[in-house]
């Protein structure tokens, strides 16, 4: 089954709103966690990262949260536009695994209406 | 910088038909990871390559799914016979190093459709 995972699959806010998308993860051991946006027909798009030695990590209008003791991770997007509106994915690495590879939840879909 | 090539871009099959997908990572990238991504949900990962040899091809089903990348650059996925549920669009990512931290870039996606 996913190993990492999103509370809502939708997300509706108006233009101008902060956005915040939620993701909870449930291997304890990751140490490393990436945020991804995709638009319809594209591939997925890095936002920001976070590693597990912080708990908050700020980018351009975007900032990740990490609480490790709830292994809960959120995306927060300030004065949401339309042109932020995709599918966001959170991402882990699977240390359980050989490799670098990330591990994806299920999305959530962001809509933005002006 | 140009970015991970993909081709086809679209495929549709009959079941039981053969299907191959391309990728052409970024220039210098030593790791390659092919992924499926069902409509509806995450990407999950096939394969990983680190220059020409495996890391990880745990998940990818072995009995039809073929993958290379010969030399370390460019890498075939490759389906046959392809199944109904294979319907998917294949998502192609390199990274630069081989380190447990980095961002992988990720392609446009070959989508097949399998009938």
């Amino acid at each position: 089954g996913e190993s990492v995972g999103l509370h809502l699959p939708t997300l509706s806010v108006q233009e101008g709103d902060n956005s915040i998308i939620n993701c909870a993860y449930s291997n304890s051991a990751s140490d490393y966690f990436i945020w991804y946006k995709q638009e319809s027909g594209k591939g997925p798009q890095f936002i920001i990262d976070i590693r597990s030695n912080m708990d908050k990590r700020q980018g351009q209008r975007v900032t990740v949260l990490l609480n490790k003791t709830v292994k809960h991770l959120s995306l927060q997007i300030a004065a949401t536009q339309p042109g932020d509106s995709a599918v966001y994915f959170c991402a882990e690495n699977g240390i359980e695994q050989a490799g670098t590879a990330l591990i994806f939840g299920k999305g959530t879909t962001l809509s933005v209406s002006s | 910088e140009a970015g991970v090539a993909q081709s086809p871009r679209y495929k549709i099959i009959e079941k039981r038909q053969s299907v191959a997908f391309w990728c052409n990572p970024i220039s210098g990238h030593a790791t390659l990871y092919w992924y499926q991504q069902i409509l509806g949900q995450g990407p999950k990962l096939l394969i990983q390559f680190q220059n020409n040899g495996v890391v990880d091809d745990s998940q990818l089903p072995k009995d039809r799914f073929s993958a290379e990348r010969l030399k370390g650059v460019d890498s075939t996925l490759k389906i046959q016979p392809a199944k109904l549920e294979d319907s998917a669009v294949y998502l192609c990512a390199s990274s630069l190093g081989t380190g447990t931290f980095g961002e992988l870039f990720f392609g446009e996606g070959s989508r097949l459709t399998v009938l």
